[in-house]
């Protein structure tokens, strides 16, 4: 079965830090550009950040860029995303996604809730 | 990156078909033939039913369609049934990938 799994979130103080991590089985997870995505309560999806199969590539969106790091572990079937400095704002529920192709996310995991108070 | 425009809700009957629209620029939506479209219910995880503008993937029934023309796409669900009732959120390849605010589909 292809499945995703975060693990990490919790209630952290505004300036603290939290590591997420993304457990993948059941597919290619070498070959799989991966990507974290947000959904703030009762709002809509943003996209976070994005890595390449091999790691050699990673973006992220403006609002993180020098606070969150994604990362992953191709050995472990694993992504990561070391989230630093976390403000009010970055509350939500983080989603592990799958790239399908182009900005389309086939795979999603169940998601961690992270909330900065 | 700013998020691409939907209407914040729409509705129909069961039976009925409609649409939904997503708005972008000539960056996103009007540069790529890379819009995708989720539907998300209440405590879900979003669920991929259109990708590259109206390709389905295994398992979405025909009842969702996709097209798009110039900086709009759109979402079809024809044949409305009451599970049909969730939230559609838009997506587009752009420098990186960029959503829609999202529109809660009402099924009467």
């Amino acid at each position: 079965e292809v499945q995703l799994v975060e693990s990490g979130g919790g209630l952290v103080q505004p300036g603290g830090s939290l590591r997420l991590s993304c457990a993948a089985s059941g597919f290619s997870f070498k070959n799989s550009w991966m990507n974290w995505i947000r959904q703030a309560p009762g709002k809509g999806l943003e996209w976070v950040a994005s890595m390449n199969p091999d790691g050699s590539e990673k973006y992220d969106v403006d609002s993180v860029r020098g606070r969150f790091t994604i990362s992953r572990d191709n050995a472990e079937n694993s992504l990561y995303l070391q989230m630093n400095s976390l403000r009010a704002e970055d509350t939500a529920i983080y989603y592990c996604a799958r790239d399908h192709a182009y900005s389309s996310y086939d795979v999603w995991g169940q998601g961690t809730m992270v909330t900065v108070s | 990156q700013s998020a691409l425009t939907q209407p914040p809700s729409a509705s129909g009957s069961p039976g009925q078909s409609v649409t939904i629209s997503c708005t972008g620029t000539s960056s996103d939506v009007g540069a790529y033939n890379y819009v995708s479209w989720y539907q998300q219910h209440p405590g879900k995880a979003p669920k991929l039913i259109i990708y590259e503008v109206y390709k389905r993937p295994s398992g979405v029934p025909d009842r969702f369609s996709g097209s798009k023309s110039g900086n709009t796409a759109s979402l079809t669900v024809s044949g409305l049934k009451a599970d049909d009732e969730a939230d559609y959120y838009c997506s587009s390849h752009a420098a990186s990938g960029v959503f829609g605010g999202g529109t809660k589909l009402t099924v009467l």
